[in-house]
């Protein structure tokens, strides 16, 4: 069984920057697994953040980037703002149809 | 502009079914997919499934196999998930999603469904 691995917690200061990582429990992630990253506020529906490692969506800030960090797919906040703090989900597709979501990182600005 | 609108909050018993419904909007339904993504109180996010609108093809949760369904009225521009044998354990809130190729794009507001006795 395929498992998507994310940190459970991060924290970051008003204005700094912080690096999300999402990996493979065996296997490195690659661009072919198309990882999309979600944000997610408390009783509200997921937002599309970044989709195919590095497109951002619609109306999202350019603060928010994606990458290929070694062997894991990476959200990168620069400038983290208050309403920053949310819950990140990492999705990775796995071809045909499929798709396996990360455990969701919750990320505190303090 | 897109929209995906689910239907209401739902009270179901263990062992019955429910049917949630996603009806879409402002675009060609039928030119994209719909995932079913769900999540439980104080949980992260679960994938359900997929289905083409395009001709109905379906992939689904290997955990929900045999329980689940996934169907789509062309007609209606509306996506439907049944999911069977209610538990406790499927008390959750349940998304749909615009699926672009691959990934979601757009999300419905969700829909609460409780089982409880």
């Amino acid at each position: 069984q395929t498992v998507v691995t994310q940190e459970p917690s991060f924290s970051v200061s008003p204005g700094g920057t912080v690096t999300l990582t999402c990996g493979l429990s065996s296997g490195s992630v690659s661009t072919s697994y198309y990882p999309s990253w979600y944000q997610q506020t408390p009783g509200q529906a997921p937002r599309t953040l970044i989709y195919s490692t590095n497109t951002r969506s619609s109306g999202v800030p350019d603060r928010f980037s994606g990458s290929i960090l070694g062997n894991k797919a990476a959200l990168t906040i620069t400038g983290a703002q208050a309403d920053d703090e949310s819950d990140y989900y990492c999705v990775l597709y796995m071809g045909s149809g499929r798709w396996v979501f990360g455990g969701g990182t919750k990320l505190t600005v303090l | 502009q897109v929209q995906l609108v689910q239907s209401g909050a739902e009270v179901k018993k263990p062992g019955a079914s429910v049917k949630v419904s996603c009806k879409a909007s402002g675009y060609t339904f039928t030119s994209y997919g719909i995932s079913w993504v769900r999540q439980a109180p104080g949980q992260g996010l679960e994938w359900m499934g997929w289905i083409s609108a395009y001709n109905g093809n379906t992939n689904y949760a290997q955990k929900l196999q045999g329980r689940v369904t996934m169907t789509t009225d062309t007609s209606t521009s509306t996506a439907y998930m049944e999911l069977r044998s209610l538990r406790s354990d499927d008390t959750a809130v349940y998304y749909c999603a615009r699926t672009s190729k691959q990934y979601y794009d757009y999300w419905g507001q969700g829909t609460l469904v409780t089982v409880s006795s």
